[in-house]
């Protein structure tokens, strides 16, 4: 299996700008997660879906994050209009189960730059 | 929602074991305790799970006293590719509680 792939690996825009990210979770699994990491706050869950449903979007920062699941292999997060603060790598994560406790499967993460 | 205490970083030599300590007070009786090891410029990788007494895989293993309000991620014979953040986190299965990774134990191995 590939793995969890996200795009673009890199992304440099202005403040401002929409930004998209993707994701395709590893084929058979139920459970995908986007997460946020900083030096500053570490890794934090930003949303996670199971069987293509939202179950907590608790940590989305605020109504500029939006994120989708149409079908289970493929998830976007999008952030408009994007701020400098919003600079950060983005991970996307999949799992075989409904918990959070199943293993997650990382995907190589996607470095945004908000200037 | 159970909060994770580890150490900010530790200090290590090739060939010795390490043991990595993580504080979870109020885990709950459904809870699984996960650590996770992350390169830079990687996501994180699965290592060890448990719910109590020892577990062990061909990496690591991991200790739970009966209390369960600790955990221990023991690293036997580290090298220098073992230098990584390791976190550890508490979720429980069926969901219901935001997942937490923490800032993590940033382990430094030399030679």
């Amino acid at each position: 299996d590939a793995g969890v792939i996200q795009s673009p690996r890199h992304e440099v825009t202005e403040m401002g700008q929409e930004v998209t990210l993707r994701c395709k979770p590893i084929s058979g699994h139920n459970s995908l997660f986007w997460y946020r990491q900083t030096m500053m706050r570490g890794l934090e869950l930003l949303i996670y879906f199971n069987n293509n449903v939202p179950i907590d979007d608790s940590g989305m920062p605020e109504d500029r994050f939006s994120a989708k699941m149409p079908n289970a292999s493929f998830s976007t997060l999008k952030i408009q209009p994007s701020e400098p603060r919003d600079s950060a790598v983005y991970f996307c994560a999949s799992s075989w189960g409904g918990g959070q406790a199943d293993t997650q499967y990382f995907g190589p993460g996607t470095r945004l730059t908000v200037l | 929602l159970a909060k994770t205490t580890q150490p900010i970083s530790m200090d290590s030599y090739e060939g010795q074991e390490v043991n990595i300590t993580c504080s979870h007070n109020n885990i709950a009786t459904n809870d699984y305790i996960t650590w996770y090891q992350q390169f830079p410029s990687q996501g994180p990788r699965f290592i060890i799970q448990g719910y109590k007494t020892k577990v062990t895989n061909e990496v690591a293993s991991l200790f739970i006293p009966a209390d369960r309000k600790s955990s221990t991620l023991s690293l036997p014979r580290v090298s220098l590719s073992d230098t990584a953040v390791y976190y550890c986190l508490v979720a429980r299965t069926g969901g219901g509680n935001k997942l937490t990774f923490g800032t993590g134990t940033q382990l430094k191995v030399e030679l």
